[in-house]
């Protein structure tokens, strides 16, 4: 059965360093998402993408952050200069045209730790 | 805007015992409804979804939800619950206008008492 994943599993970095999220979307899905979960609290929406622009993201979604679908396959979420409480699981997700499912996949989740 | 809210944070059950996990949410129109489960240490899988029809939907591992307009409730049951049940169950609503981008609800920890 067709997977979302991400890379990598576990990524620690230093405050105000750039980090870049890898997702690799099931492959005939059209839009595509990023989530992200602060330990302890409920999954929170940050980003939508859909034919190759942002369709609608969140107030958490500022300037720091950035998407791109580099090459028809890979999606990613990029975080220009981290800040402590950007420490989080980090959810990419990905779901099909509308053809009556809308469910979204969602990959196994990057941990990122800011120190 | 949209919210989902699940009342209970921790839910304690025996292993055989009848599961219900409550989710009432906040939608102007007809909303789709889905639920998750979390594993420790792992994403997010699709349990079951309502879009629209037959009120009573019917989910992987033995779950079934109740879609209640009237309430605005979308109730996860089990009648027979399984240690490998244990997890983290999160109650979502899908948007519309919105590329259905998910509202999650903070979930409901499940602990299976043997």
């Amino acid at each position: 059965e067709p997977e979302v994943t991400q890379t990598p599993s576990h990524q620690v970095t230093q405050m105000g360093q750039e980090v870049i999220l890898r997702c690799v979307p099931i492959s005939n899905h059209l839009y595509f998402y990023w989530y992200r979960q602060i330990l302890g609290q409920k999954v929170e929406f940050l980003v939508s993408f859909y034919n190759n622009e942002i369709s609608e993201k969140s107030e958490i979604f500022d300037d720091q952050f950035s998407v791109e679908r580099p090459d028809g396959s890979n999606f990613t979420l990029k975080i220009r200069s981290t800040k402590l409480e950007d420490s989080a699981m980090y959810f990419c997700a990905s779901r099909e045209r509308d053809l009556g499912t809308y469910e979204q996949y969602f990959g196994p989740g990057t941990r990122l730790t800011v120190t | 805007a949209q919210s989902v809210t699940q009342p209970d944070i921790h839910i304690t059950v025996s292993e055989g015992a009848s599961l219900e996990l409550r989710c009432n949410y906040s939608y102007g129109a007809t909303p789709y409804l889905f639920w998750y489960v979390q594993s420790p240490g792992q994403g997010l899988q699709l349990l079951l979804k309502y879009f629209s029809g037959d009120t009573l939907v019917q989910g992987i591992k033995g779950f079934e939800a109740e879609f209640k307009r009237s309430q605005s409730s979308f109730n996860l049951r089990k009648p027979s619950v399984h240690w490998s049940d244990a997890a983290e169950y999160f109650c979502a609503v899908g948007e519309r206008g919105s590329n259905y981008k998910l509202t999650f609800g903070k979930g409901t920890l499940l602990t299976v008492n043997p």
